[in-house]
């Protein structure tokens, strides 16, 4: 079964630290590029960070450039968000999305379920 | 960069057709081939449902289809079902390698 587990998230004060973790499983986790999503429940899809197959490129959105740090291990069949001087707007359910291709663009065809991330004091 | 432009709200009975639209610039839509639609249903992570702008992963209803013009990009669901009332949900790479979503539109199967 193809399947991504994102672990991590939890309730953390501003400019706190976190990081997220993506397990995945059932597919050939190297193949592939992969990204973070989030969702303010209720809310709407943003797109937050993406890394090519091969982690020689990372991109990510305005909102999060210099604070958030994608990064993966292959051998490990693993995504991780390495998340900095969190703010309260950063709040929202992060999902880690596993993409059509080697890219980190072309349709995100596997979800898994999200791990909440909680920015209060 | 400010989300793709959605309709908030599409309605329509069932067995009609309905077309979701999805407008950018150039610097998004006009000038990428990577443009995806998902569908999400409440408490559910979003679904793909159309890639490359016309794909559909295997699995997808043939009744969804996708197209682009210009700067708009559409979602057109044919012979609409009770199970189509979801959220829907456009993205589409940036001139800057980025991606970008918009900020989805709700279908009423009434």
């Amino acid at each position: 079964e193809v399947k991504l587990v994102e672990s991590g998230g939890r309730v953390i004060r501003p400019g706190g630290s976190l990081r997220l973790s993506c397990a995945a499983s059932g597919f050939s986790f190297g193949d592939y590029g992969m990204s973070w999503v989030r969702q303010v429940p209720g809310k709407g899809l943003e797109w937050v960070s993406g890394i090519k197959w091969n982690a020689d490129r990372t991109v990510y959105a305005d909102s999060v450039k210099g604070r958030f740090i994608i990064s993966r291990d292959n051998a490990k069949n693993s995504l991780y968000l390495q998340m900095n001087s969190l703010r309260a707007e950063d709040t929202a359910l992060y999902y880690c999305v596993r993409d059509h291709s080697s890219g980190w663009y072309d349709g995100f065809v596997i979800w898994g379920q999200g791990t909440m991330v909680t920015v209060s004091s | 960069q400010s989300a793709l432009t959605q309709p908030a709200s599409v309605s329509g009975s069932p067995g009609q057709s309905i077309t979701i639209s999805c407008t950018g610039t150039s610097s998004d839509i006009g000038g990428s081939d990577y443009v995806s639609w998902y569908q999400q249903h409440p408490g559910s992570a979003p679904q793909l449902i159309i890639y490359d702008v016309t794909n559909r992963p295997s699995g997808v209803f043939s009744r969804f289809s996708g197209s682009k013009s210009g700067n708009t990009a559409s979602l057109t669901i044919s012979g609409l079902q009770a199970e189509d009332e979801a959220d829907y949900y456009c993205s589409s790479t940036t001139a800057s390698t980025t991606v970008i979503f918009g900020g989805g539109t709700r279908v009423t199967v009434l």
